[in-house]
């Protein structure tokens, strides 16, 4: 039962630079989220996807884009790095939107 | 807009004693208000939820006390362990959305 899966764990960016975030859950779930943590800023919303083929921006979608490439994978692509968005990044996953997250271990993201 | 405000930003208590986080919410359309814990480098795990048409709901050493008045909910750990340090999170669903507080890392003393 692996559950939700994120790759790569750290990633070391210059500006810049372009990299996608991949994500995979293996329960079957509708609804998949991107989120990013900083600290005292909690957990906030970058894009999700309430079901497959559909994405939709969250609170703070500015420099990302997605694509639910099917049921099962939802990727996060940053076009141009830029130091701002050094975080820890987060995918999750529910049955439907909005309850019963489940989150991989996440991805450790520093642009320099 | 929908906020949840959570309190205190750190908390330190004593191994056996009472842990209490507190979160209010604005919205009274969110019906749904989960507890996440996350240990230092692994993403957030569901801990225990809360329906409002519940004052209270344990699992073990944990519990949510919940004032749907008042607009406010509560996790309380009882008996805390060295074990329980973490960073906790409170979250209120409603319109298929999720909001998150900002965290409390507790720290528990042995």
């Amino acid at each position: 039962n692996a559950g939700v899966t994120q790759t790569p764990k750290f990633q070391v960016l210059k500006t810049g630079q372009s990299m996608t975030l991949q994500c995979a859950q293996d329960m079957n779930h509708n609804s998949m989220y991107w989120y990013r943590q900083d600290p005292g800023m909690g957990l906030r919303l970058i894009y999700y996807s309430a079901s497959e083929g559909t994405t939709d921006k969250g609170e703070v979608p500015n420099g990302y884009n997605v694509s639910r490439l099917n049921k099962r994978e939802f990727s996060l692509r940053l076009e141009s790095a830029a130091p701002s968005q050094t975080s820890v990044y987060f995918c999750a996953s529910s049955p439907t939107r909005g309850y019963g997250l489940f989150f991989g271990s996440g991805t450790q993201l520093s642009v320099l | 807009q929908q906020q949840v405000k959570q309190s205190p930003q750190s908390l330190i208590v004593q191994k056996g004693g009472i842990s209490i986080i507190n979160c209010a919410y604005e919205n009274t359309a969110f019906d749904y208000f989960p507890w996440y814990q996350q240990f230092p480098g692994k993403g957030p795990a569901l801990l225990i939820a809360i329906r409002p048409d519940v004052s209270e709901k344990k699992e073990g050493r944990f519990t949510i006390s919940f004032n749907k008045s008042a607009k406010q909910f509560s996790l309380h750990i009882m008996d805390s362990q060295p074990g329980d340090s973490a960073t906790y999170f409170c979250a209120a669903s409603g319109f298929q959305k999720l909001v998150f507080g900002t965290g409390t890392r507790l720290l528990v003393s042995p």
